[in-house]
């Protein structure tokens, strides 16, 4: 079954600064999806970044980037720019892409965003 | 686009009532939707997967009599929590893929229950 990790219950960031939140997970397939979800105080779950797992090309959204290390099974999440808006739970989440697959979303357990001015 | 709603967004009940709670896709069919269960300061917990016109799947340790899950149309789920319980009181959230993006879920802004 896979797996993902958020070692980080939570990290603070200067508005302004550079945060990274870290992400590995396990998996024995080849082809799956990653995804970061963000959860602010509202409780909405917002899709923030998608990537493919045979794309080497790290996926962008405008300041959010990840980095994708697919042999190291890590895929972190680099938010530039802070702004207070982006204070809020962030979950790594991984599905399989293989036919047949489960479409499940597996969650990690989330690492909460503090966003300091 | 993708947009889901949840309705209602809040709902208290008493101890031994039942509770329908909605999910529409707004501006799209829904081959899938999702139910997840989210306690505090925890993540999500899926509940099932159900198909529009047939059967859900429930996870693991989820009582399918207690959840009932409907999902009747391309555009609408239901989740009906069967004599309520403190106990079932939480924060329920709904997602849905569309045909054209079946690996990106598209979340509901959740519905909190309280249960007296």
């Amino acid at each position: 079954a896979q797996t993902v990790t958020q070692s980080q219950p939570e990290m603070s960031v200067q508005e302004a600064e550079t945060v990274t939140l870290s992400c590995t997970y396990d998996t024995s397939e080849s082809d799956y999806y990653l995804f970061w979800y963000k959860q602010p105080p509202s409780r909405q779950m917002i899709l923030v970044i998608r990537q493919e797992a045979y794309k080497q090309q790290n996926a962008t959204e405008n300041r959010f980037s990840v980095n994708f290390q697919k042999a190291a099974k890590s895929f972190s999440l680099k938010i530039s720019d802070s702004q207070l808006g982006d204070a809020a739970m962030y979950f790594c989440a991984y599905r399989s892409a293989n036919q047949g697959g489960s479409e499940k979303l597996v969650f990690g357990k989330g690492t909460k965003l503090t966003v300091n001015p | 686009g993708a947009v889901v709603s949840q309705h209602p967004s809040r709902v208290i009940c008493k101890s031994g009532t039942s509770v329908k709670i909605e999910c529409r896709s707004l501006d799209f069919q829904a081959t899938t939707m999702f139910w997840y269960r989210q306690f505090p300061k925890q993540s999500l917990m899926l509940m099932a997967t159900s198909n529009e016109g047939s059967k859900a799947t429930y996870e693991q340790g989820v009582e399918k009599d207690k959840f009932l899950i409907n999902h009747a149309s391309l555009t609408l789920s239901t989740l009906t929590v069967t004599s309520a319980h403190p106990e079932d009181s939480s924060f329920y959230i709904c997602s849905a893929t569309t045909s054209g993006r079946t690996d990106t879920q598209y979340f509901g802004p959740g519905t909190r229950l309280t249960v007296l």
